[in-house]
């Protein structure tokens, strides 16, 4: 079956742009998570929802980050005014309800210039 | 959340048996030993997953001794394509969160 997708794979933005980073989880999957990958580290959690409820946002950088799941499926995460900082990759994953394993998606590559 | 340490890298030759370990001093008594791992390019995938003892599954072995203050992780006959970050991850999955903490991970190199 098809599995977490993210668009766009690669996305440049010049600085003060905004960008909209989109995930499809998994058909049924109930949590979906936001990570933030910085080069050569392990991933870094964002922010959280199960169906459309966002239970934790401890994640996110600043308040230029904002995520939202309106329909419990599709989620997007926007990041207002980009820095260069914010150059990562963009990784969604999601999971079924009592399960312990996490599908994560290719990721999405944002360079800030 | 228990903290993990693991090398940074390592190497092997193609059709070598690999084990990483894993320490993590102060795990919780609610607390699994997952691991994932990572290609260039792609998100993580998970590989296993254990509370103690061992855990075996088509691609890999956990061993995880009595007081689970560390865990290895190992591979057998690897191959080219098993060259990959590995991460050890500790943490209670099991929650309604169950956010995942990744550290570096160790980077596996496989040669001919």
């Amino acid at each position: 079956g098809a599995g977490v997708s993210q668009s766009p794979r690669y996305k440049v933005a010049k600085r003060g742009q905004d960008v909209a980073l989109r995930c499809d989880p998994i058909s049924g999957h109930v949590s979906l998570f936001w990570y933030q990958q910085a080069l050569g580290q392990g991933p870094e959690f964002l922010t959280y929802f199960q169906n459309e409820a966002q239970l934790d946002k401890s994640g996110l950088p600043s308040d230029r980050f904002f995520a939202e799941r309106p329909e419990g499926s599709v989620s997007t995460l926007k990041i207002q005014r980009t820095q260069q900082e914010d150059s990562a990759v963009y990784l969604c994953a999601s999971r079924t309800g009592g399960s312990y394993e996490q599908y994560f998606g290719p990721g999405t590559r944002l360079t800030v210039t | 959340l228990a903290k993990t340490t693991q090398p940074i890298s390592m190497d092997s030759y193609e059709g070598q048996e690999v084990n990483i370990t894993c320490s993590h001093n102060n795990i919780a008594t609610n607390d699994y030993i997952t691991w994932y791992q990572q290609f260039p390019s792609q998100g993580p995938r998970f590989i296993i997953q254990g509370y103690k003892t061992k855990v075996t599954n088509e691609v890999a072995s956990l061993f995880i001794p009595a007081d689970r203050k560390s865990s290895t992780l190992s591979l057998p006959r690897v191959s080219l394509s098993d060259t990959a970050v590995y991460y050890c991850l500790v943490g209670d999955l099991t929650g309604t969160a169950s956010k995942l903490t990744f550290g570096t991970g160790t980077r596996l190199q496989v040669t001919l």
